[in-house]
């Protein structure tokens, strides 16, 4: 099984809502990350998850919280979000070790924030 | 300064040409390289990856690298109107697991 799934493909949400992306790997990988991408721009990083532990957070806002509850699974919990933090946001996974760590992207949950 | 940096396109080339992708990178002590597909509205597909100076085939796509003047590219052969998206040039740095995407080519093969 070589693919990253992700839970729900489309979320609709108002600001005061509380909901939550869910993100699934089965390749053994011991990276995890969350990006958020908005139209005809590059994905951005937001958290990286190493051995199940949180190693890089990229001053995301306090809204956005990620949890790594084991190593397959990763979840990005979502509360009073704004407008504009809708966007395509994608999970990847990659192997651990030196150098050569291939991201491999699920298909990605759009978020859209009434 | 961008970290990477890649023509935004459109880059537009007839069926069956050779399509060139090109891409630099600033971050000198930079490891790994990689190229994705990006179809509109779909999540980015891994297409190639080059670690070491030089060439690296994989069936139509070829993927060079040349650290010395931070420079890698991608060359698609036979481009066929399927290969039309968004390609995005991935560099990771000195850092250990964050990867820097460019702002991607947009690719349109006419037919």
């Amino acid at each position: 099984d070589t693919e990253v799934t992700q839970t729900p493909k489309h979320l609709v949400m108002g600001m005061t809502n509380k909901k939550s992306l869910k993100c699934e790997q089965h390749m053994g990988h011991r990276a995890m990350y969350w990006y958020k991408q908005k139209a005809k721009k590059p994905p951005e990083l937001m958290f990286v998850y190493s051995y199940e532990k949180l190693s890089i957070n990229e001053s995301v806002p306090s809204r956005f919280s990620p949890e790594c509850p084991n190593s397959s699974l990763l979840n990005l919990h979502l509360h009073a979000l704004q407008p504009e933090d809708s966007a395509l946001y994608l999970c990847a996974s990659s192997k651990e070790g030196l150098g050569y760590n291939e991201q491999f992207f699920g298909p990605g949950t759009r978020l859209t924030v009434l | 300064q961008k970290e990477v940096e890649q023509n935004s396109g459109p880059l537009s080339v007839p069926e069956g040409a050779i399509a060139s992708l090109n891409c630099t990178y600033s971050d000198r002590v930079s490891q790994s390289f990689f190229w994705y597909r990006q179809y509109s509205g779909k999540s980015p597909e891994l297409i190639m990856s080059i670690y070491s100076n030089g060439d690296k085939e994989d069936g139509r796509f070829t993927a060079q690298l040349n650290k010395a003047s931070q420079y890698v590219s991608l060359l698609i052969r036979d481009s066929q109107p399927s290969d039309s998206a968004t390609y995005l040039c991935a560099v990771r740095g000195g850092g250990y697991q964050k990867v820097t995407f460019g702002i991607g080519t947009k690719l349109q093969v006419i037919p």
